[in-house]
């Protein structure tokens, strides 16, 4: 009965990699989003999705790339990854616009970057 | 620009302790407040979420309140247990976004 899933839980790769990072959520929820937690612990919104279309984009480089195929899922693709981008990245699902709503979080992916 | 703080950063506390963690924001047209906790090495578990109509809301032994007007809300943890050591972060509902405190590690020891 898992709500915000996401895979990898962990992911070791080296500078300059392509990797993905799934999120899939199961609570009928119409909106997605992708947060940043940097080593000192600090989470910071990156985007956010709703029913596919792309609502907010955080002033993300663009070697970030997310996708959503539906509106149950929400991928985060990143080209050629550097150092600073290790860190861990929930993914986050609610209903549309959070005045009224919980958002309800991913377990987190632990990116480490070598 | 919305900023969250949290005071204080850490708190060591002995087992049946109340005690309070703080909040502060610097724009008050918020949509939402909401509290969440995180364990070490894990994901965030929603605690409570205030509507920016409310003055507060109660689960167990948490309570949060929130005054919009002068940028705070407070979480009262009552009777803490060993069990509630982890990092506590309140979170403001802006638009279509949480903005997020710096977190209060909270550690109570038996």
């Amino acid at each position: 009965d898992t709500a915000v899933s996401q895979t990898p839980k962990y992911l070791v790769t080296q500078m300059g990699n392509d990797k993905s990072i799934k999120c899939e959520q199961n609570l009928g929820h119409d909106t997605m989003y992708w947060y940043k937690q940097d080593s000192k612990k600090f989470l910071k919104i990156m985007f956010s999705y709703n029913n596919k279309e792309l609502i907010i984009n955080e002033t993300v480089p663009n070697r970030f790339s997310p996708k959503s195929p539906d509106k149950a899922h929400l991928n985060l693709h990143i080209n050629s990854l550097e150092l600073g981008d290790s860190a861990v990245y929930f993914c986050a699902s609610s209903h549309y616009r959070a005045k009224d709503y919980e958002q309800y979080f991913g377990p987190g992916t632990r990116l480490t970057v070598t | 620009k919305q900023e969250v703080t949290q005071i204080p950063a850490a708190l060591s506390v002995p087992e049946g302790e109340n005690l309070v963690l703080n909040c502060s924001f610097t724009d008050s047209a918020i949509y939402n407040l909401q509290w969440f906790r995180q364990d070490p090495g894990k994901g965030l578990t929603s605690l409570l979420l205030i509507q920016s109509s409310q003055r507060e809301q109660t689960s167990g032994r948490l309570n949060a309140s929130l005054d919009k007007s002068s940028g705070r809300s407070t979480l009262y943890i009552a009777a803490s247990q060993p069990g509630d050591s982890a990092t506590y972060l309140c979170a403001v509902g802006n638009t279509d976004k949480l903005i997020f405190g710096t977190g209060t590690r909270l550690q109570v020891f038996p």
